[in-house]
């Protein structure tokens, strides 16, 4: 049972350049949500999509666009990485009507 | 997002010991999550609260969902090395699908 899976785990950019952070699920889950990771702060939500179709900003949006390409995935693109977006990403899960978010093993991203 | 105050940042334990740790909000919450976050991992739920009031166990691991509904409390009894890891906190309500985390409290434990 994979539950949320994402691709890569790790990766290097370089300041300007694009990437795609992919994320999918197996639990047949509504929402999906990518948040970040930084030292001492906890988890902030970037994007969601509280169902297929849609996506709505969440708190730190700016330098990222997301797509719900289906029930099961749900995609991070950042346009142009800068050295501030070095985090860990985290896609979520979860159900119906449900806070409880079920979560990925993460992407370790570092901008130079 | 809503800011979760969580304490204590971070502490060392000993094998064995009983261990508390606590969140608290300025706005009340419908829910109160805990997660644990081992290295290079993500987070996993552990407890689900969504009652005022509610206290609920799994295994070693009490939570407790504050009356007022600004807080929660996550205890550990009995501490064992595998209880290292981060702690988080995390608040949500019924007609919102977004979570508010608190920034963790690391546990170590001293064998």
């Amino acid at each position: 049972n994979a539950g949320v899976t994402q691709t890569p785990k790790f990766q290097v950019l370089k300041t300007g350049q694009s990437m795609t952070l992919q994320c999918a699920q197996d639990m047949n889950h509504n929402s999906m949500y990518w948040y970040r990771q930084d030292p001492g702060m906890g988890l902030r939500l970037i994007y969601y999509s509280a169902s297929e179709g849609t996506t709505d900003k969440g708190e730190v949006p700016n330098g990222y666009n997301v797509s719900r390409l289906n029930k099961r995935e749900f995609s991070l693109r950042l346009e142009s990485a800068a050295p501030s977006q070095t985090s860990v990403y985290f896609c979520a899960s979860s159900d119906q009507g449900s806070t409880e978010a079920f979560f990925g093993q993460g992407t370790r991203l570092t901008v130079v | 997002g809503q800011q979760l105050n969580q304490s204590p940042q971070s502490m060392f334990i000993q094998e064995g010991e009983d261990v508390s740790m606590n969140c608290t909000s300025s706005s009340i919450f419908n829910t109160w999550l805990w997660y644990k976050q081992e290295p290079g991992e993500g987070p996993v739920l552990l407890i689900a609260l969504y009652k005022a009031g509610e206290l609920t166990s799994n295994g070693r691991l009490t939570a407790q969902f504050g009356i007022t509904r600004k807080d929660s409390f996550l205890n550990i009894s009995a501490s064992i090395p595998s209880d290292v890891g981060i702690y988080f906190c995390a608040g949500g309500l019924s007609n919102d699908y977004k979570l508010s985390f608190g920034a963790g409290t690391t546990v170590t434990v001293r064998a």
